[in-house]
């Protein structure tokens, strides 16, 4: 149950794209189309904003996309804005109904 | 959908506690649940899953023979017993809705806001 591996930051100016990536394994990552991502704006709860890889739930806008090459998933927020500002977590299924997170990623809007 | 938790405080290392967490507007019996921490500062780290049905249970390594999830469906109650506590599980515990496809979990739905858990080192 190691940890994914994601970047401690990341920014982007407003209006830009920013793409966030998390390593894992075959074992988690590589092996299923179970990843998720979730926001966690400051002081707030997580929010779930991409699940299966690439869904979105409803109501989180099409800015924001999943996708995954092999032991890698990437989460991409495009026309960034000011309210992007907040912490991403990636999490994948790793067997077993076992859960494994990445250590997140501070996305800063410059 | 409203998730809420309760039974957190501080306790001396050794020491138990019992968490809990209700629910509303789901059909609760139909959720997996889990237990989600976050230490002061720190990322997210998945705790603990139990399936709907109450027979299946699931633990990371840090907190297995340690901590015991279970569930009350006719009260919509998910409960966490924890035991042994040592000063690194001091976080912020969150109970999760969890949605199953082919009973493989696939993601974290809905989210309370979680309670408070210290063990002074």
């Amino acid at each position: 149950q190691s940890a994914l591996t994601q970047p401690p930051s990341a920014s982007g100016s407003p209006g830009q794209s920013v793409t966030i990536s998390c390593t894992g394994t075959s074992g988690d990552i590589g092996g299923y189309n179970f990843v998720s991502w979730y926001q966690q704006r400051p002081d707030k709860v997580p929010k779930l904003i991409i699940y299966e890889v690439t869904k979105r739930p409803s109501g989180v806008p099409d800015r924001f996309s999943g996708s995954k090459s092999g032991n890698t998933a990437s989460l991409t927020v495009s026309g960034l804005q000011p309210d992007d500002e907040a912490d991403y977590y990636c999490c994948s299924y790793g067997g077993n109904n076992n859960l494994v997170f990445g250590g997140g990623t501070k996305l800063t809007v410059l | 959908v409203q998730v809420w938790e309760s039974g957190g405080g501080s306790v001396h290392p050794g020491g138990s506690l019992r968490l809990s967490c209700s629910t509303s507007g789901i059909t609760f019996n139909s959720y997996a649940m889990n237990w989600v921490r976050q230490a002061p500062g720190k990322g997210l780290e998945w705790v603990s899953t139990i399936n709907g049905f109450g027979d299946r249970t699931n633990y990371a390594d840090s907190v297995r023979g340690r901590f015991t999830i279970s569930r009350d469906n006719s009260k919509n109650t998910l409960f966490l017993q924890m035991n042994s506590l040592r000063s690194e599980d001091t976080a912020m515990y969150f109970c999760v809705t969890g949605v199953t496809v082919s009973r493989v979990l696939s993601r974290l739905n809905d989210w309370g806001h979680g309670t408070l858990v210290t063990v002074p080192s």
